[in-house]
């Protein structure tokens, strides 16, 4: 099956600086790829997703960036806020649509 | 749009009891919803899809005995613990696809204690 790593576990930045979580995976077929937030206690939030025929996509401050090749792709968050602060997941769909998480990554924003 | 309701929110109950949760998709038809379940600090982990009309199908370590989902509708799904036990204990989430679409919407969660 589908095996998806996530780095880092955790990540500290200063506020206005840029995040960066890289996830990998192993199965080539796997075509779509949603980032989700989710603060404590709450839901996962999609907050930018990406298709295996496209290679960036941004949204404001969000932006993925998709290697096929290389099995890999990346959540850039710009100009961090506190209000950034939340565990990040990365996820990799299977030919099924069935979701196969990564561990996550705690993003904490230090005014 | 694409909103997932669960209930309840939490949920108290003592060793050996059954729990249901609902979770419904409210402004659109759900042909396939998940069921995950996460513990504390630790990822997502599906344990079933559920497919409007038929039978659900299970993660491998997944008792179907255990955890019986019913998907009767296009906008409904259950999930019911039975004889729940301590270690069932966790925060269960749902979520609910589109036919035509990729994205998981999900619901708030139903947070399961059992004594």
């Amino acid at each position: 099956g589908e095996n998806v790593e996530q780095h880092p576990s955790t990540l500290s930045v200063q506020e206005g600086d840029s995040a960066v979580i890289k996830c990998t995976y192993s199965d080539s077929a796997s075509n779509y790829f949603p980032w989700y937030k989710q603060e404590l206690g709450k839901r996962p939030q999609l907050i930018i997703d990406i298709r295996s025929n496209v290679g960036e996509k941004k949204d404001q401050r969000i932006a993925v960036t998709l290697n096929k090749t290389a099995k890999h792709f990346s959540l850039h968050i710009t100009e961090t806020q506190p209000e950034d602060s939340a565990v990040y997941f990365c996820a990799v769909s299977d030919s099924w649509g069935k979701l196969q998480f990564g561990a996550g990554t705690q993003v904490v924003v230090t005014p | 749009g694409a909103v997932v309701s669960q209930h309840p929110s939490r949920v108290i109950c003592k060793s050996g009891t059954s729990v249901k949760i609902e979770c419904r998709s409210l402004d659109f038809q759900a042909t396939t919803m998940f069921w995950y379940r996460q513990f504390p600090k630790q990822s997502l982990m599906l344990m079933a899809t559920s497919n409007e009309g038929s039978k659900a199908t299970y993660e491998q370590g997944v008792e179907k005995d255990k955890f019986l989902i019913n998907h009767a509708s296009l906008t409904l799904s259950t999930l019911t613990v039975t004889s729940a036990h301590p270690e069932d204990s966790s925060f269960y989430i749902c979520s609910a696809r589109t036919e035509q679409g990729e994205t998981q919407y999900f619901g708030p969660g139903t947070r399961l204690l059992v004594l």
